[in-house]
C-alpha cells in the first residue's frame, strides 16, 4: 500500500520553480523516498532519490525534512514539457506502490 | 541509463483470446520484475513480482491464472492476459530492478479487448 500523501493537482507557471510536496509520516529508517514523474501513456520517469540527505542532479532538487516525515521536489525552471503526474515513493527495496501523485501543470 | 522495453507496445485483441506481452531488460540483467496496470486517469496498481526461474507472487485480488506470468531469463519476463474480456482493456507497464536495487520502467502497452 501506497505510504504517502500528495497534493492531487498544481499548477505552476512557466519558468518559475515548481515545489511538490510529499507526506510520508511513517516511513522506516531505511526507507528511501523515490520520485518518478509519468507523461500522460508513457511508463514512469525516474527523476530523483534520497534517504536523509537533500539531493539534486540535473532534473531536480529532492529536499527531505530532518525527521524525514516529508519531502519537497523542486523544479528549478518548469517548462511545458515537466507537464506530467508525479509520484512520491517509498521504497524499502523491495516493491513500488504507487500513490495518486500530483498532476502538475506548467501553464506558459 | 538502464533501459527496458515492452512488446507490443499497443494491441487489440477479440474477447476470449489471450494476449502476451514481453518485458525485457536490454542492457542489465534483472533477477526481479515488476507488472503493473493501470486503467485510465489512475494510478499505477502493482500486479505481481516476478523472479527469475520462480513463480510469481501475486498482489490480492490479482487473478494468477488469468494473469500468466512467466520469467524465464534474467533480461525477460512475459505476461500473458488469458481469455480477455473488455475489462482487462488497461495500460500495462513493467519494470525491472537491477543488483543495485534500482527499477527502470518499460514504456508500457496499451491492450484493448473488443
Amino acid at each position: 500500500d501506497a505510504k504517502t500523501t500528495q497534493p492531487p493537482s498544481m499548477d505552476c507557471a512557466e519558468g518559475r520553480a515548481a515545489n511538490l510536496p510529499c507526506n510520508h509520516s511513517t516511513i522506516s529508517g531505511n526507507e528511501y523516498v523515490y520520485w518518478y514523474r509519468q507523461i500522460h501513456s508513457q511508463g514512469p520517469q525516474y527523476i530523483i532519490h534520497g534517504l536523509k540527505n537533500n539531493e539534486t542532479n540535473e532534473m531536480a532538487s529532492l529536499i527531505i525534512t530532518e525527521d524525514r516525515k516529508s519531502s519537497t521536489l523542486i523544479l528549478p525552471h518548469a517548462t511545458l514539457r515537466d507537464t506530467a503526474v508525479y509520484y512520491c515513493i517509498v521504497y524499502t527495496g523491495n516493491q513500488f506502490y504507487f500513490g495518486t501523485g500530483t498532476s502538475l501543470t506548467v501553464i506558459p | 541509463g538502464a533501459v527496458v522495453s515492452q512488446h507490443p507496445s499497443r494491441v487489440i485483441c477479440k474477447s476470449g483470446t489471450s494476449v502476451k506481452i514481453e518485458c525485457r531488460s536490454l542492457d542489465f540483467q534483472a533477477t526481479t520484475m515488476f507488472w503493473y496496470r493501470q486503467f485510465p486517469k489512475q494510478s499505477l496498481m502493482l500486479m505481481a513480482t516476478s523472479n527469475e526461474g520462480s513463480k510469481a507472487t501475486y498482489e490480492q485480488g490479482v487473478e494468477k491464472d488469468k494473469f500468466l506470468i512467466n520469467h524465464a531469463s534474467l533480461t525477460l519476463s512475459t505476461l500473458t492476459v488469458t481469455s480477455a474480456h473488455p475489462e482487462d482493456s488497461s495500460f500495462y507497464i513493467c519494470s525491472a530492478r537491477d543488483t543495485f536495487l534500482q527499477q527502470y520502467f518499460g514504456p508500457g502497452t496499451r491492450l484493448t479487448v473488443t
